[in-house]
């Protein structure tokens, strides 16, 4: 089974801090996807990848930021924590054009941040 | 663009009911639709997916859906609905990114409730 591993499931952090947050997958994908969850607004896009050293904004990137060093690592960094970046952060990998299904996401468990 | 609309941000039903969780898409392509679950601070589980084979599918946990075209519409249905299925329900839709890969669209979520 394909496994996506979000390093921390709880974080509380201080207006300011610098925040890291750690996605790592096992499959070999070629894509990753870093998604902000809120209640009563769905997913929303944030980052993506679709190779190393490759990211394309999505929806909703103020604010953050991301790295990909590694095939199997995506990392979103928010430089400067705010109060409206409380959420619950979700990530996800696809195949990749030759292996993918339509599109379909494999999830990590998310990550809560609480920003105060 | 794509988008996903899902009627109603909650939905009660009694144990045994049938569950009925509607999903309607815009696509100016054949699209490629998506239901996923996720249970209470779990990441998204894919349900099933359409990708343009049988209109009707089928997928885990007794879950089936169809695909209408005529209605842009892909609604989640189970004859009778378990304690277990109360969670929140995501329909996206899928699009090629400008980049060359799949990008999904997500809908704002239904959250099932199942009363004893």
């Amino acid at each position: 089974d394909v496994k996506v591993t979000q390093s921390s499931r709880y974080l509380v952090k201080r207006t300011g801090e610098k925040v890291f947050l750690e996605c790592v997958q096992d499959m070999d994908h070629e894509n990753m996807f870093w998604y902000r969850q809120d209640p009563g607004l769905g997913l929303r896009l944030i980052y993506f990848s679709y190779d190393v050293k490759m990211k394309e904004k999505g929806d909703i990137p103020e604010g953050y930021s991301v790295s990909r060093e590694k095939k199997e690592r995506f990392s979103l960094i928010l430089e400067s924590a705010s109060t409206n970046q409380t959420s619950m952060y979700l990530c996800a990998s696809s195949p990749g054009l030759a292996g993918e299904v339509a599109g379909e996401l494999f999830f990590g468990e998310g990550s809560r941040l609480t920003v105060l | 663009a794509q988008s996903v609309t899902q009627l109603g941000s909650h939905v009660s039903v009694s144990e045994g009911a049938l569950v009925l969780l509607r999903c309607n898409y815009s696509s100016s392509v054949p699209p490629y639709l998506f239901w996923y679950v996720q249970y209470p601070n779990q990441g998204l589980q894919l349900l099933l997916k359409y990708t343009s084979a049988a209109t009707l599918v089928k997928g885990i946990n007794g879950f089936e859906a169809e695909f209408k075209k005529s209605e842009t519409s892909f609604h989640l249905t189970k004859p009778s609905a378990h304690m277990s299925d109360a969670a929140e329900y995501f329909c996206a839709v899928s699009d090629l990114s400008g980049a060359g890969s799949y990008q999904l669209t997500f809908g704002k979520g239904t959250k099932l409730s199942v009363i004893p």
